[in-house]
């Protein structure tokens, strides 16, 4: 059982460049989301995603635009890159079944970190 | 709207001491409360989290949190600090806005811990 997988695992990209990071779970899970992990700021929504072809912005969408035409598949992608967006990304997923739909605990990959020149 | 406050970006304990890791939640409804650990180079897995009922949450790795509604917190304690414990922690809350459940993450805590 893989859970969550990212790719790729680390990526350069120069200033203006565009990219994909791909995110793929195999819970059947409902819910994914997107993060940026920077030092001292925590993890902070880009965007998630409630079920197949719906999409929703977080706290810090701009830059980033995501699509999830398949279930199991959540893709974060970067139409220009800018410095501003070096970090370690990380996608998560979660049921929303159960009687305590809020509770349920985010599955989390192992991360993609991004450095932009 | 849900927030966290994580006291304490670092702390550092010996090993055998208390662990005590420090938040504190803002929910205008009762809150759902997660206690997160990541260690170097993975990603995060969940330690503990409060629901409902008991208010004495135990975890894993002998890790236990207090859901205490009147201080607003929810704290992370283990008695006993080993030195595989070292890692960074993040108490999170969950809250939903038109029914759509999101997760608000703490900024973290590294926990150093000495031998």
């Amino acid at each position: 059982n893989a859970g969550v997988t990212q790719t790729p695992k680390f990526r350069v990209l120069k200033t203006g460049q565009s990219m994909t990071l791909l995110c793929a779970q195999d819970m059947n899970h409902e819910y994914m989301y997107w993060y940026r992990q920077d030092p001292g700021m925590g993890l902070r929504l880009i965007h998630y995603s409630v079920g197949e072809g719906t999409t929703a912005k977080g706290e810090v969408p701009d830059g980033y635009n995501v699509s999830r035409l398949k279930k199991q598949n959540f893709l974060l992608g970067l139409e220009s890159a800018a410095p501003s967006q070096t970090s370690v990304y990380f996608c998560a997923s979660s049921t929303r079944q159960g009687i305590f739909a809020g509770a349920n605990v985010l599955t989390f990959g192992a991360g993609s970190r991004l450095t932009v020149l | 709207a849900q927030s966290v406050t994580q006291l304490g970006s670092h702390v550092s304990v010996s090993e055998g001491a208390l662990v005590l890791l420090r938040c504190n939640y803002s929910s205008s409804v009762p809150p759902y409360l997660f206690w997160y650990v990541q260690y170097p180079n993975q990603g995060l897995q969940l330690l503990l989290k409060y629901t409902t009922g008991a208010t004495l949450v135990k975890g894993i790795n002998g890790f236990e949190a207090e859901f205490k509604k009147s201080e607003t917190s929810f704290h992370l304690t283990k008695p006993s600090a080993h030195m595989s414990d070292a890692a960074e922690y993040f108490c999170a809350v969950s809250g939903t806005t038109s029914g759509t459940y999101k997760y608000i993450f703490g900024t973290g805590t590294r926990l150093k811990v000495l031998a």
